[in-house]
């Protein structure tokens, strides 16, 4: 099983900062599929990132503020110029392999 | 548009039963893979179960293994989680999601439901 591990657990960011959130994972994903999600309270999560072998595609009405790699074990989403409602949890998944599919156990971004 | 409704959810006692269902719109509901994810109160995200398609190839994570079933039935789009042997940990809301589908290029959960809530209390 891939164990994902992200930090940092919190961030807290100013709008117009660029934020870096990461993923580890416990094996190499090159070859595999890395999806990244926002969750607002109470909503249910939302695609933001997928790819395989490092792509870093947009989901659907997802704008280019958001990009996303990876590199072996290290995933990083990076969200630039900041706006006030990109504060949500972030989580990683990866679905490179047969189940089970792992999640990270998130990063919360709070803009100040 | 495509629609996933959860339904099913409540308040069970410890060793209880109970049935949530996704009712699916919007998509050729037979031909995606599907799962059901967990979030306790608080918590991350969880991987419960999946089925494929067609409904012939289960998998579940480790801690509902035996007590946790997944179907499907493709005539009504519609998916299932029967959920036997409850436990106080298993309380969590349920979302289901599409699985990654190689054909069509949808990548994993790139549709969620609004979730059920379940609730394991005496």
């Amino acid at each position: 099983e891939i164990v994902l591990t992200q930090s940092p657990g919190t961030l807290s960011l100013s709008p117009g900062e660029r934020a870096t959130l990461s993923c580890k994972a416990s094996q190499s994903i090159s070859n595999g599929f890395l999806a990244w999600y926002q969750q607002r309270p109470g909503q249910a999560p939302r695609l933001l990132i997928y790819g395989a072998s490092g792509a870093s595609n947009r989901a659907t009405d997802i704008p280019d503020r958001f990009s996303g790699s990876v590199s072996g074990t290290e995933c990083t989403l990076t969200i630039s110029r900041l706006e006030p409602e990109d504060s949500a949890v972030y989580f990683c998944l990866q679905y490179t392999s047969s189940p089970p599919y792992t999640f990270g156990q998130g990063t919360k971004l709070e803009i100040k | 548009e495509v629609k996933l409704l959860e339904s099913g959810g409540g308040l069970v006692q410890p060793g209880g039963s109970l049935r949530l269902s996704c009712a699916a719109s919007g998509f050729t509901f037979s031909s995606y893979g599907m799962s059901w994810v967990r979030q306790a109160p608080g918590k991350g995200l969880q991987w419960v179960s999946g089925i494929s398609g067609s409904g012939g190839i289960t998998h579940y994570a480790d801690s509902v293994k035996g007590r946790f079933f997944i179907s499907r039935d493709n005539s009504k789009d519609t998916l299932y989680l029967q959920m036997e042997s409850l436990r106080v940990e298993d309380a969590a809301i349920y979302y289901c999601t599409n699985e990654y589908d190689f054909w069509s290029g949808t990548p994993w959960g790139d549709h969620w439901g609004q979730g059920t809530p379940v609730t394991v209390s005496s």
